[in-house]
């Protein structure tokens, strides 16, 4: 069965920083790409980040371009999102996501962590 | 970027009933097309793919269809348990995903 297990979600004060992790099982993770997506909380879903099998191919979206940086480690089955300098605006669930490329979709989600900037 | 329109943002029906959503890309994504359902407090789950293929797995009761700019996500016979947040996504413009605002389904 397909596990993606999020963590290291928190409270933050803005320009602050913080590590997400998403733990990976049940599928060759070594063979998928990745995706971070969020969603403020009462709004819609925003793609992230992505991040190919390799890791060689790495997208942002507008909004963390600079900001966020995404990595992950085959070896450990883990995908990771480093957010620095963060703004109230990037207060959402984060969700990772595996990534069918033939069909542009996100096939399956993990259960999310929630990140709150505020002072 | 490709900017995703979604209609209604919510809408209120009954059990049994007909429900469509519309979905409006901002130009031509051909079927590059996705649509998602989001239950309260749970990640979303992929319901539709390709503008018009069901996932597996997804009851035959959800359908989509559309292409170019304009697509269309019914449920023929609503359920209680298809009380949900429904998403377009569109992947014609990669890298940059986007999702449709969402459609919010309530029993009337």
């Amino acid at each position: 069965e397909v596990q993606l297990v999020e963590s290291g979600g928190g409270l933050v004060q803005p320009g602050g920083s913080l590590r997400l992790s998403c733990a990976a099982s049940g599928f060759t993770f070594s063979s998928y790409e990745m995706n971070w997506v969020r969603q403020a909380p009462g709004k819609g879903l925003e793609w992230v980040s992505y991040i190919s099998s390799s890791g060689s191919t790495i997208y942002y979206a507008d909004s963390v371009k600079g900001r966020f940086t995404i990595s992950r480690d085959n070896a450990k089955n883990s995908l990771y999102l480093q957010m620095n300098s963060l703004r109230a605006e990037d207060t959402a669930v984060y969700y990772c996501a595996i990534y069918y490329y033939d069909r542009g979709s996100f096939d399956y989600w993990g259960q999310g962590t929630l990140v709150t900037v505020s002072s | 970027d490709i900017q995703m329109t979604q209609s209604p943002s919510s809408l209120s029906a009954s059990v049994g009933d007909r429900v469509t959503i519309t979905c409006q890309a901002s130009q031509d994504i051909s079927n590059y097309l996705n649509w998602y359902q989001q239950k309260p407090g749970k990640a979303p789950k992929l319901l539709i793919y390709d503008a018009s293929n069901l996932e597996t797995g997804v009851p035959s009761r959800f359908s989509g269809s559309g292409s170019g700019t304009d697509f269309t996500f019914t449920i023929s016979s609503l359920q209680p348990e298809d009380i949900a947040t429904y998403y377009c996504q569109q992947y014609d413009n990669l890298p940059q995903l986007t999702f449709g605002g969402g459609t919010k389904v309530e029993i009337k």
